[in-house]
């Protein structure tokens, strides 16, 4: 069955520092999503991605995220200078269209220190 | 815009039990619900989904209601099983066509 994937697993980087988290969406998905977990809190939305544009994003994803589809498989999200309130799970998602299921992939712990 | 919530934080059931999980969403235009289990260390899996033009939807053990008048969700589960203890999350397609709103999530803790 078709996954999304992430590397790395978990990420362990200094304040400042900056971080490329990588993501494989499934094949033939057209959208592309970030979202983040800080521990013990619920899942948000951070941006939203289609036609090698943002769709949508949120408040959290200012000026220090980026993100970008370097190629036909990979999906990235850069933070440019990591702080510490980063510190999170982030977890990718695919869907064939807006409006439709999601599939997530099994996160990056990014941990900032 | 957008909340999401959940009534119980910890849902505790002995195994062959059936589980109920519920929901509430404050925008009434959101047409679009999807009911996610996450596992520790791991990404939301999607259970099933339903849309505003449907009252209930089932799926293999999973049952969803939906109540648009008290904009109300719920997730059934028919004969828990040990495999089912995880964090359940609704979520609601929106504010915009292309995000989700999640709630904070309820942990099903499902005893032998």
């Amino acid at each position: 069955e078709p996954e999304v994937t992430q590397t790395p697993s978990h990420q362990v980087t200094q304040m400042g520092q900056e971080v490329i988290l990588r993501c494989v969406p499934i094949s033939n998905h057209l959208y592309f999503y970030w979202y983040r977990q800080i521990l013990g809190q619920k899942v948000e939305f951070l941006v939203s991605f289609y036609n090698n544009e943002i769709s949508e994003k949120s408040e959290i994803f200012d000026d220090q995220f980026s993100v970008e589809r370097p190629d036909g498989s990979n999906f990235t999200l850069k933070i440019r200078s990591t702080k510490l309130e980063d510190s999170a799970m982030y977890f990718c998602a695919s869907s064939e269209g807006a409006g439709l299921e999601q599939y997530f992939g099994p996160g990056t712990r990014l941990t900032v220190t | 815009g957008e909340s999401v919530g959940l009534h119980l934080p910890t849902l505790s059931v002995q195994e062959g039990d059936n589980s109920i999980i519920n929901c509430a969403y404050s925008n009434s235009a959101s047409d679009y619900f999807i009911w996610y289990k996450q596992e520790s260390g791991k990404g939301p899996q999607f259970i099933i989904d339903i849309r505003s033009n449907m009252d209930k939807r089932q799926g293999q053990r999973v049952t969803v209601l939906l109540n648009k008048t008290v904009k109300h969700l719920s997730l059934q589960i028919a004969a828990t099983q040990p495999g089912d203890s995880a964090v359940y999350f609704c979520a609601a397609l929106g504010p915009g066509y292309s995000t989700l709103t999640f709630g904070k999530g309820t942990m099903l803790l499902v005893s032998p």
